[in-house]
């Protein structure tokens, strides 16, 4: 069965911390890693990965993917108030339903002033 | 401004009843999906569609049932067999059902009266 799992489930941090989430997958026909910021509501993308050990980058958040140890991080650099959300990482499979995305439990990330 | 629209944002089921939560897009997406989500557990996929008139169930299907008659529309409907319909629903869309990204409407939130 296809598993992605996510850790920490919750985090609470101060304003300016970095923070390092995790995603750690076991799945079969590995296709892309994804991952989205849900605030309050609609879950809102931030990466895709496909290749290992090629970082991508967005303002202070990046993130990076080993295919090898099947696991990707996301970090968050000087946390601001607005980047608390639940950060979800998901998992898209090659097989012939297509695009498909298996996603795990999610992060709650919660950064105080 | 393009974009998935769900209404209505929060809806209350009486025993017995069927109600139906609506998803409009208008990024002229081919393929659309809906997801279930519970408290502290990531997104499971109840439906969904590649094209017009074609629809799949996902892992959760069981009492719940959808339709696709417009490319933007894909409506669903909880039925009096789904016993346990309380959750925040999310309704996402993508460019084509090979494509990895899916974009989010920001929910309906479903009670149980």
């Amino acid at each position: 069965e296809d598993k992605v799992v996510q850790s920490p489930l919750s985090l609470v941090v101060h304003e300016g911390d970095t923070v390092t989430l995790n995603c750690s997958y076991e799945v079969t026909n590995f296709r892309s890693l994804l991952w989205y910021k849900q605030e309050k509501k609609a879950p809102t993308f931030l990466f895709m990965l496909t290749s290992s050990g090629i970082e991508k980058k967005s303002g202070r958040l990046s993130s990076i993917l080993d295919k090898k140890e099947l696991f990707s991080i996301l970090n968050i650099t000087a946390t601001q108030t607005g980047d608390s959300a639940i950060y979800l990482c998901a998992v898209n499979l090659w097989d012939n339903a297509g695009n498909m995305l298996t996603f795990g439990g999610g992060t709650r990330l919660m950064v105080k002033p | 401004d393009g974009g998935i629209t769900q209404s209505p944002k929060y809806l209350f089921r009486k025993e017995g009843q069927n109600v139906t939560l609506s998803c409009e897009q208008n990024l002229n997406h081919d393929a659309m999906y809906w997801y279930r989500q519970d408290p502290g557990q990531g997104l499971r996929l109840i439906y969904y569609s590649q094209i017009v008139n074609d629809f799949q169930k996902g892992d959760i299907a069981e009492g719940y049932s959808v339709s696709r008659e417009k490319k933007e529309s894909f409506p669903l409907t909880v039925t009096s067999a789904q016993k346990n319909p309380t959750a925040f629903y999310l309704c996402a869309s993508s460019p084509r059902f090979s494509g990895d990204i899916q974009y989010f409407g920001a929910g309906t939130r479903l009670s149980v009266l």
